[in-house]
């Protein structure tokens, strides 16, 4: 079975606080994912990784940064944490390929309140 | 660009009776569409997925979808609806030969009543 773990189920953080979420996934996948969830919102992508080192944007980047030292590993970067990144994070993996369709796999998220 | 609409927030349906959770989707050329459900306080667990081929796709715990590409649409069916179906559900979609990048859909809560 595919696993994808995350460093921390729940986190409190204050305000300015530099804030890291580590992902690890154990099925050598190339691709890797950080969305943010939020009621009424459903998921927006935060950063996305096709690759060691490599990263793309995804729809709400600002204020986040990430980084992808091996492939099991993707973490992600609160630079200054602010109230109105209080939300529920989830990491997700796949394999890559062009036209063919995988799955995501996602790990357990990490709820992380900013106070 | 890539989109996702589901119209219903919320879907109540009594246990037993057949259900339906909607999503219509827009992409520029063909699309894969997902199916994903989370329990509280848990992360997205994959259902089913249509990739080519048939309309029809089952996939995990009796869910089914029906791709039909002229009304833009993939819902998701389960024939009897169980107590313990109660969740959110999530759509997603992304373009065939785009790179990995899913767009969802904002949910949708279906509640089971016994």
């Amino acid at each position: 079975d595919v696993k994808v773990t995350q460093s921390s189920r729940y986190l409190v953080k204050r305000t300015g606080e530099k804030v890291f979420l580590e992902c690890v996934q154990d099925m050598d996948h190339e691709n890797m994912f950080w969305y943010r969830q939020d009621p009424g919102l459903g998921l927006r992508l935060i950063y996305f990784s096709y690759d060691v080192k490599m990263k793309e944007k995804g729809d709400i980047p600002e204020g986040y940064s990430v980084s992808r030292e091996k492939k099991e590993r993707f973490s992600l970067i609160l630079e200054s944490a602010s109230t109105n990144q209080t939300s529920m994070y989830l990491c997700a993996s796949t394999s890559g390929g062009t036209g063919v369709g995988y799955e995501q796999y996602f790990g357990p998220g990490t709820r992380l309140t900013v106070t | 660009a890539q989109s996702v609409a589901q119209p219903e927030d919320q879907v109540n349906v009594a246990e037993g009776n057949p259900l339906t959770v909607k999503c219509t989707y827009s992409v520029s050329g063909n699309p894969y569409l997902f199916w994903y459900v989370q329990y509280p306080n848990r992360g997205l667990q994959f259902l089913l997925k249509y990739i080519t081929g048939d309309n029809l796709v089952k996939g995990s715990y009796g869910f089914e979808a029906e791709f039909n590409k002229s009304q833009t649409s993939f819902h998701l069916k389960k024939p009897s609806a169980l107590v313990s179906d109660s969740a959110l559900y999530f759509c997603a979609v992304r373009d065939t030969f785009g790179n990995e990048k899913l767009t969802f859909g904002t949910g949708t809560r279906l509640t089971i009543i016994p």
